[in-house]
């Protein structure tokens, strides 16, 4: 079964640096999504992309966030500038079609994000 | 407000012994309702959508509209199914996001 896939599994960074996290969505799939889970806290949605464009996103999702699509396959969540609460588990997730009625959003295993 | 709410951080029964693991919800429209489920160092899964009204793994929930509720049940729970779950909803206004509840760690002991 085809799996939504995300790397690294796990990013140790500077505070104020820059980071990347990227994930490989389903293939065949169309919208995407970044949520992200502070230690101990709900699951919390940051944003949302389709047709290479934001469809919507969170008040969490400021300016120091991007997300992009750069090769028609990976799907990518940038922190310009990173602060000491960005410390997270970051997940992708993506779906064929946005009502969910027949079609679930399918999740890859988070990247654990520690600021330092 | 749209809002999940999940009041038990944990639930502890003994195998064999029934299981419900409740969440309401706040939403203006028409929601969608479900369930994941993330058993230990996976991912996030689907357990359960509430307009497919399946069961699985003996699972089942049931939206009720009037309690603004979608309860997870089984009537007899095996120390497999300890893992942590998670109350989501989607609105058809929402472009497809989830909102999703605190999680309820199920813990079932032998």
């Amino acid at each position: 079964e085809p799996e939504v896939t995300q790397t690294p599994s796990h990013q140790v960074t500077q505070m104020g640096q820059e980071v990347i996290l990227r994930c490989v969505p389903i293939s065949n799939h169309l919208y995407f999504y970044w949520y992200r889970q502070i230690l101990g806290q709900k699951v919390e949605f940051l944003v949302s992309f389709y047709n290479n464009e934001i469809s919507e996103k969170s008040e969490i999702f400021d300016d120091q966030f991007s997300v992009e699509r750069p090769d028609g396959s990976n799907f990518t969540l940038k922190i310009r500038s990173t602060k000491l609460e960005d410390s997270a588990m970051y997940f992708c997730a993506s779906t064929l079609v946005r009502v969910l009625g027949n079609q679930p959003q399918h999740f890859g295993d988070g990247t654990r994000l520690s600021i330092l | 407000a749209q809002r999940v709410t999940q009041p038990e951080k944990l639930l502890s029964v003994f195998k064999g012994a029934p299981v419900e693991l409740k969440c309401n919800y706040s939403y203006s429209g028409s929601p969608e309702l479900f369930w994941y489920v993330q058993y230990s160092r996976q991912r996030l899964q689907l357990l359960l959508r509430h307009i497919s009204r399946e069961s699985i793994k003996g699972f089942t929930a049931d939206l009720n509209k009037g309690e603004t509720s979608f309860h997870l049940k089984k009537p007899f729970a095996q120390e497999e199914d300890s893992a942590m779950y998670y109350c989501a909803l989607s609105g058809r206004d929402q472009g497809g996001k989830l909102i999703f509840g605190q999680g309820t760690e199920l813990s079932v002991k032998p």
